[in-house]
């Protein structure tokens, strides 16, 4: 019963690969994020959908592309990858309009070499 | 624009000391205020908010956050360290129905 949930945990691959990160949550949050943790801990959001509109896209490569068939899921594909692009994706979701918190997944590590 | 500054990058308290981890914004408006702390490997967990009322809030594990609005502050705080505490702790902001902004977290470590 997982509330956010991501997949892959772990993500090992080549630079110049394409690669998809899944998020689902159970929680009936109309909102949905994705955000970039870089080895310094620092935590940059990176898009949001509300009701599987894109409300929120930081500068972000084109490279990265999310995509929300439904408003329990928002995944995360990446073309091309390179070194930099090495972090930990954070899955979370919220309701809009309410003071409440975002709730997180569990995160994926990207390790790209 | 709405920014949240930890001025710490690493605070080190002694087991059964008082902890402070401190948290000053700056935004427009009344602000959302957050506590999320992540232990090593695990994503961001919820530990306490404040929207309106009293100053003090209280939250998950003993903590608990003092809100002052002269010092546009929302530091953390809990009576008795626990090494089990020791993890990055990151404070957060929101105003209405604005996006969720980040501080650069802290790492506290809690010494036996």
């Amino acid at each position: 019963d997982t509330a956010v949930s991501q997949t892959p945990k772990y993500l090992v691959t080549q630079m110049g690969n394409d690669k998809s990160i899944k998020c689902e949550q159970n929680l009936g949050h109309d909102t949905m994020y994705w955000y970039k943790q870089d080895s310094k801990k620092f935590l940059k959001i990176m898009f949001s959908y509300n009701n599987k509109e894109l409300i929120i896209n930081e500068t972000v490569p084109n490279r990265f592309s999310p995509k929300s068939p439904d408003k329990a899921h928002l995944n995360l594909h990446i073309n091309s990858l390179e070194l930099g692009d090495s972090a930990v994706y954070f899955c979370a979701s919220s309701q809009e309009g309410t003071s409440g918190s975002i709730d997180f997944g569990p995160g994926t590590r990207l390790t790209v070499t | 624009a709405q920014s949240v500054a930890q001025p710490e990058d690493q605070v080190n308290v002694a087991e059964g000391n008082p902890l402070t981890v401190k948290c000053t914004y700056s935004v427009s408006g009344n602000p959302y205020l957050f506590w999320y702390v992540q232990y090593p490997n695990r994503g961001l967990q919820f530990l306490l908010k404040y929207i309106t009322g009293d100053n003090l809030v209280k939250g998950s594990y003993g903590f608990e956050a003092e809100f002052n609005k002269s010092q546009t502050s929302f530091h953390l705080k809990k009576p008795s360290a626990l090494v089990s505490d020791s993890a990055l702790y990151f404070c957060a902001v929101r105003r209405g129905y604005q996006k969720v902004t980040f501080g650069t977290g802290t790492k506290l470590q809690v010494i036996p």
